[in-house]
């Protein structure tokens, strides 16, 4: 199975929104609303932000938000802060039959 | 609040088998999907493989042959076995739970991992 493809890095300014991309496949993001995103500072655990497309776990900001078109997903992040300068992955369940799950090769967000 | 955390050698000389043990501790096993997660140093995560309550697994197609996991329910307990290592498994080593989908009859692994341990890093080095 290949990873989802993400863009290296983005980047936007304080306060900003920005958007992170995350392509499969008709097998996995395409065909199934269970796309999830994760942050992940430096050194640390990453963290879930969304998970089915668009659902946020107590706890996180509604500055994350989440959608997807065809065999693309995506991460919305509004309102730029400091503390979002970090690496983000989308992931997927890859089937029908496989039951496997596929992350993408991650995005560096660097706020300017 | 459920807690995970991983547990083996830091060090493992290639060619021999990657042995990890991850313990669930606030809450159940049951009805959830277990996964163990890698991320070599500077690189992206990599999914390995789960088990399910049930004692079913899937692998990564690209590690299948190597990978093993296992559960022991009675212990709150999961575990991994990657044999034959290179230093290309170098990596830190996560476990964490997927929060999964759930119809009448069936559930699903849907990579929306709620839980992880706090990652342990094996160096395969002679």
């Amino acid at each position: 199975q290949s990873a989802l493809t993400q863009p290296a890095s983005v980047s936007g300014s304080l306060g900003q929104s920005i958007t992170i991309s995350c392509t499969g496949t008709s097998s996995d993001v395409g065909s199934y609303d269970v796309v999830s995103w994760y942050q992940q500072h430096p050194g640390k655990v990453p963290k879930l932000l969304i998970y089915e497309v668009n659902k946020r776990p107590s706890g996180v900001s509604n500055r994350f938000s989440g959608s997807k078109s065809g065999n693309t997903a995506s991460l919305t992040i509004s309102g730029l802060q400091t503390d979002d300068e970090a690496d983000y992955y989308c992931c997927s369940f890859v089937g029908p039959t496989t039951f496997h799950v596929v992350f993408g090769g991650g995005t560096k967000l660097t706020v300017l | 609040q459920v807690q995970l955390q991983e547990s083996g050698p830091g060090l493992v000389k290639p060619s021999e088998t990657l042995s990890l043990t991850c313990t669930v501790s606030g809450g159940s096993m049951n009805s959830f999907y277990w996964s163990w997660i890698r991320q070599p140093p500077g690189k992206g995560l990599e999914w390995i493989g789960h088990v399910y309550s049930t004692g079913s697994t899937n692998h990564n197609p690209s590690l299948q042959s190597r990978v093993s996991i296992s559960a022991d329910m009675s212990k709150n307990q999961f575990s991994l076995r990657l044999s034959s290592v290179t230093a290309a498994d170098t990596a830190v080593y996560y476990c964490a739970r997927d929060r999964g989908f759930c119809t009448r009859t069936s559930c699903y692994p849907i990579g929306a991992f709620d839980a992880w341990g706090q990652g342990t890093l094996v160096t395969v080095s002679s």
